[in-house]
């Protein structure tokens, strides 16, 4: 089966590196994803990674993948005010039902919260 | 802005009532899935749709159904309402009818049944 779990807390001081993890669970993930969402807003996409891949570098953003532990993380670098938010862990699954489609299953979210 | 639309952006009902939720997706993406968010189940999937058909489903309940029409915007419709429908639901919609790559999110429709 599939799950996906996160702790569903976080804060941080400006100015530091958060660092939010993600445990997944089914190994035919193909890519994994990090989701932004703001208070009474949509789905924000931050970044993703393919399952062939370690380490995926974006500005501010470093995510790694352990794919052994089944292990991911989101870290922001100098998180700001304006980075408090939850963010959504979701991994990409092939579901054959019909016509064969990947569909992203979402960790609960963790709330970030940046103290000035 | 990711270019996908939802509308209405809010919806307060009552019980045993039927409502649509429409979505358009970005311009050129021929799949549309969506999804709800409910403070006690999280993000779920509920179904997919790819240039009209019906690709997969998910944990959609047989009150809930969903269409995609030919200009590619697609509706989900809720009837017989209950209390626990409550909650965000989402429109996300890609180029491909596998969805591995990138999914694109609305900005979502809050539905309240009273």
């Amino acid at each position: 089966g599939e799950d996906v779990e996160q702790s569903l807390f976080l804060s941080v001081r400006e100015g530091d590196s958060s660092v939010i993890n993600c445990t997944y669970t089914d190994s035919s993930s193909t890519y994994l994803y990090w989701y932004k969402q703001e208070p009474g807003a949509g789905l924000q996409l931050l970044t993703y990674i393919f399952s062939n891949m370690d380490m995926k570098q974006d500005q501010r953003l470093t995510v790694l993948l352990n794919k052994k532990d089944k292990h991911l993380s989101l870290r922001i670098a100098d998180t700001q005010t304006g980075d408090s938010a939850i963010y959504f862990c979701a991994e990409s699954i092939i579901r054959y039902s019909g016509a064969g489609s990947y569909q992203l299953t979402f960790g609960k979210g963790t709330k970030l919260s940046v103290i000035p | 802005d990711s270019g996908v639309t939802q509308t209405p952006k809010h919806l307060i009902t009552a019980t045993g009532q039927r409502v649509t939720l429409r979505c358009s997706p970005r311009s050129g993406d021929l799949s549309v899935y969506w999804y709800q968010q409910s403070l006690d189940q999280g993000l779920q999937f509920l179904i997919q749709y790819y240039n009209g058909e019906e690709r997969a489903k998910g944990n959609i309940l047989e009150r809930f159904s969903a269409q995609q029409f030919p200009d590619l915007h697609s509706e989900l419709n809720l009837s017989s309402l209950e209390l626990g429908d409550s909650a965000l639901y989402f429109c996300a919609s890609s180029s491909q009818p596998g969805g591995a790559e990138t999914q694109y999110f609305g900005p979502g429709t809050r539905l309240l049944v009273l």
